[in-house]
């Protein structure tokens, strides 16, 4: 069936480091792809998304690309701030009416 | 953007007492909502998905009987934790789509049962 696999944490970083957190994605489709963040006690927020091969998701300094010969959309941000500490979550889904899978999520941490 | 309200944000009660969750989306019809299920420090659990005016989809190893979702309307979802016991104590989320909004997400509810 249709999985999500992201990098286990934590991702411990300095501040202004870079961040790459690896996601890849099995499916017998074309899923759109998206990273959730979760901040400690709040719900998800989407951070990005894409909904075709080679798109290229982008929000506040983060960027993703789907992949489609890798399955793969890992997340990058080339230079963290104590702000981004969180879990951020990989997902796949179909349409709207459509469940999302997530992966396992994977905890940063950014020290100053 | 979409909104989707969840409420209440936290809620404690006691062994064997029901608990009722809403999720509401504020500026938007959601034709499709989810619930999940987040254990600490682990990923979301998906428990069903419920269509506007139709009995939930729940998904394997989740009690139906126990874990009651209604979706009445297109602005109004609620999950209601039957006979709750500790090892329901986890933290809720709703997620609500429609309209072209997908998937937008409430704030989550924390339960403890004691």
């Amino acid at each position: 069936g249709n999985s999500v696999t992201q990098m286990e944490g934590p991702v411990t970083l300095s501040e202004e480091a870079f961040l790459t957190i690896n996601c890849t994605y099995t499916a017998t489709g074309y899923p759109s792809l998206f990273w959730y963040v979760q901040y400690p006690g709040e719900g998800l927020q989407l951070l990005l998304k894409a909904t075709k091969a080679d798109d290229k998701g982008s929000n506040k300094g983060f960027e993703a690309t789907y992949r489609k010969e890798t399955t793969s959309f890992h997340l990058e941000k080339g230079s963290v701030q104590v702000s981004d500490s969180a879990v951020y979550f990989c997902a796949q889904g179909g349409d709207n009416t459509d469940k999302l899978i997530f992966g396992t999520g994977t905890r940063l941490q950014v020290f100053p | 953007g979409a909104v989707v309200s969840q409420h209440p944000s936290w809620v404690i009660c006691k062994s064997g007492t029901s608990v009722k969750i809403e999720c509401r989306s504020l500026d938007f019809q959601a034709t499709t909502m989810f619930w999940y299920r987040q254990f600490p420090k682990q990923s979301l659990m998906l428990m069903a998905t419920s269509n506007e005016g139709s009995k939930a989809t729940y998904e394997q190893g989740v009690e139906k009987d126990k874990f009651l979702i209604n979706h009445a309307s297109l602005t109004l979802s609620t999950l209601t934790v039957t006979s709750a016991h500790p090892e329901d104590s986890s933290f809720y989320i709703c997620s609500a789509s429609g309209q072209g909004h997908g998937y937008t997400f409430g704030s989550g509810t924390r339960l403890t049962v004691v």
